[in-house]
């Protein structure tokens, strides 16, 4: 069974550009959920979809965005990127999201902005 | 609300000695807590969780931890250090409508030779 698949792995873009990131869920795993990694700020929840619907938002601005296609793939988008957007973004997958149903993490893409 | 407390940003031990690394929550609800690892440019990998049910709790690699709701906290332990288990590791409070996990600052261990 392939894992979470996030692409790409590394991505340099320069203040004010815009980023999508990818990620691939489980093979049957419905709910995708994207979090930020900072050194300062830890890991922090940005969203979750479930079947196509975000259910979920974590205290991001706006320029952060998502979506989720009925393949259960996600997409995330920053706008007007700026330097503390630099960070390695993190994508769990889920059969469901229950508390006890396992979160399945990839290995990230590292975003720097420039 | 719900967060995470981990204690300790870095942790040394030697190899062969016990590994304790300290979590401690708070949550309004029951919480549902999880371990997690991250080696260097990796993905979080699940040690352990609790759920329900039992409070101490057996996860992979010879990680366990026990989960104390008098003293809200839901420490890991490993009772001999290996190289391998150099990594960071993150706890996690799941919220109780399993959509968000609030991590901890997570902890760094270092394992000496």
């Amino acid at each position: 069974k392939a894992g979470v698949t996030q692409t790409p792995r590394y991505l340099i873009k320069t203040r004010g550009q815009q980023v999508t990131l990818s990620c691939s869920p489980i093979s049957g795993h419905r709910s995708v959920s994207w979090y930020q990694q900072t050194p300062g700020q830890g890991l922090q929840f940005l969203f979750e979809y479930f079947s196509e619907t975000q259910r979920n938002k974590g205290n991001f601005p706006g320029r952060f965005s998502g979506r989720q296609f009925s393949n259960s793939r996600s997409e995330m988008n920053v706008s007007t990127l700026e330097l503390g957007d630099s960070a390695l973004y993190l994508c769990a997958s889920r059969d469901q999201p229950s508390y006890d149903t396992e979160a399945f993490f990839g290995q990230g893409t590292r975003l720097t902005v420039v | 609300a719900q967060s995470v407390t981990q204690l300790g940003s870095h942790v040394s031990v030697s190899e062969g000695a016990l590994v304790l690394l300290r979590c401690n929550y708070s949550s309004s609800v029951p919480p549902y807590l999880f371990w997690y690892v991250q080696y260097p440019n990796q993905g979080l990998q699940l040690l352990l969780k609790y759920t329900t049910g039992a409070t101490l709790v057996k996860g992979i690699n010879g990680f366990e931890a026990e989960f104390k709701k008098s003293e809200t906290s839901f420490h890991l332990t490993k009772p001999s250090a290996h190289m391998s288990d150099a990594a960071e590791y993150f706890c996690a409070v799941l919220t109780n409508t399993g959509n968000q996990f609030y991590f901890g600052t997570g902890t760094s261990l270092t394992v000496i030779p």
